[in-house]
This record gives C-alpha cells, structure tokens and sequence, in this order.
C-alpha cells in the first residue's frame, strides 16, 4: 500500500541551527502538507503546497519556516533558526489524485524534533 | 475562523461497553474525517464523510455526520483493551482545493479490562 514515508523519524538540534525535514508523499497526489503537533496537543496546520506553490499557511509558519519540493518527489519543511517552541512532532501529509479530489489526506509516520 | 470542539478529552471505559465521542465544529463545512493517533505515532484515518448524513461503520466503531447541527459523533460498540488510543475529527470547509483540515482537541480513549 502506498504511504507517506518521512526522514528521520527524530532529529535534535541546538537552538538557532537549521534543520530539513524530509517527506515522501505518495506518488500521485497533488496536496501536500505539514502539520505540527506539540506534546500532548492537538494537531496544527503549518502550510499547504499545490502546483509547486503555497496555497496557504498558518500563523506558526512565519519567515523562519520555508518549503519546497524540489525535484517532484521529495517535499521539505525547512526551519531555519529553530527555537526551544519549535519542539514537535511534524507530518507530512499527501492527498487528492485527479479525479478523486475529496479523498482524506495520508499522513507520514512523523519527524519528532527536540531543540535543546 | 473554524473552531472545532472534541468532548470529552478523556475517557476510560470498561471493555464491553458503549459510548459516543462528540465533535463539533463552528462554520459549514461537507468533509469531515475521523483518525486514531496511537502514543507517539502516526494518524491513522478511520472515517472520512462526506454528505448530511452520512454514516459509516468498521468493526466496532461508527461514525456519523449531521452537518446542519455541524456535530459528528464516533460511536464505539463492545469495547476492547485494542481500542486504546486518541482519536481526532478533522474538517476540511470547502471542497475541491488544498484546503487545509482543522483538527480537534482528541479524546484519549483507556480501554480497562
């Protein structure tokens, strides 16, 4: 079965370096998305990406955030100076083939990242 | 700005037993899906509805959807210990975009013997 794959499944940095996320969305979806889920917390939006561009974002996802998918395949969250609050479990999300635009949205399996 | 309201937060219930998780959301909205979060893994999708309505079962669980009162209940059957985990309502308000899901607060579902 097809599945959102990411890497790594945990990273820890220092505060103020940079850190990539990497996703693997499932190959024919057309939405892709990052969510972010702080300890015991619900789920929040971070950004949506269709067509090779944002379509939308949240308040979390301001200047320090940026994503790109740059070779069709891999699609990544990159945190540029990451602060002690950056400290979550990310996901990667996939979903919407053509045709079959209200399908739920697959989720990867997570990228837990502690900023020490 | 959508808000959607999960109750309870928490419930422990014995094996074998009924209950009705409750989510309710504050704007219109025609897509509504259910995921199981197990501790310290993935979402996993459950339940997605899509119509007024709507009402779909798998094994023990059983999801429906009233978009005009905008509340979807999650209704376990017989629980069992396997049960155990947080389950989330997601809403998606329109269809047809890239549109992003609003999740709810969870409920931590403890299945005791």
């Amino acid at each position: 079965e097809p599945e959102v794959t990411q890497t790594p499944s945990h990273q820890v940095t220092q505060m103020g370096q940079e850190v990539i996320l990497r996703c693997v969305p499932i190959s024919n979806h057309l939405y892709f998305y990052w969510y972010r889920q702080i300890l015991g917390q619900k789920v929040e939006f971070l950004v949506s990406f269709y067509n090779n561009e944002i379509s939308e974002k949240s308040e979390i996802f301001d200047d320090q955030f940026s994503v790109e998918r740059p070779d069709g395949s891999n699609f990544t969250l990159k945190i540029r100076s990451t602060k002690l609050e950056d400290s979550a479990m990310y996901f990667c999300a996939s979903r919407g083939q053509v045709g079959l635009l209200n399908t739920e949205a697959f989720f990867g399996q997570g990228t837990r990242l502690t900023v020490v | 700005e959508l808000k959607v309201e999960q109750n309870p937060l928490f419930l422990s219930m014995q094996e074998g037993k009924n209950y009705t998780i409750y989510c309710n959301y504050s704007t219109t909205s025609d897509r509504l899906y259910w995921y199981r979060q197990d501790p310290g893994k993935s979402l996993e999708s459950l339940f997605v509805l899509l119509s007024n309505g709507a009402v779909k079962q798998e094994g023990r669980l059983m999801a429906s959807l009233d978009t005009k009162a905008r509340l979807s209940t999650l209704h376990i059957t017989a629980a069992v210990h396997d049960l155990s985990a947080t389950y989330f309502c997601a809403v998606a308000p329109h269809t047809g975009t890239a549109s992003k899901l609003t999740f709810g607060t969870g409920t931590r579902l403890q299945v005791t013997l």
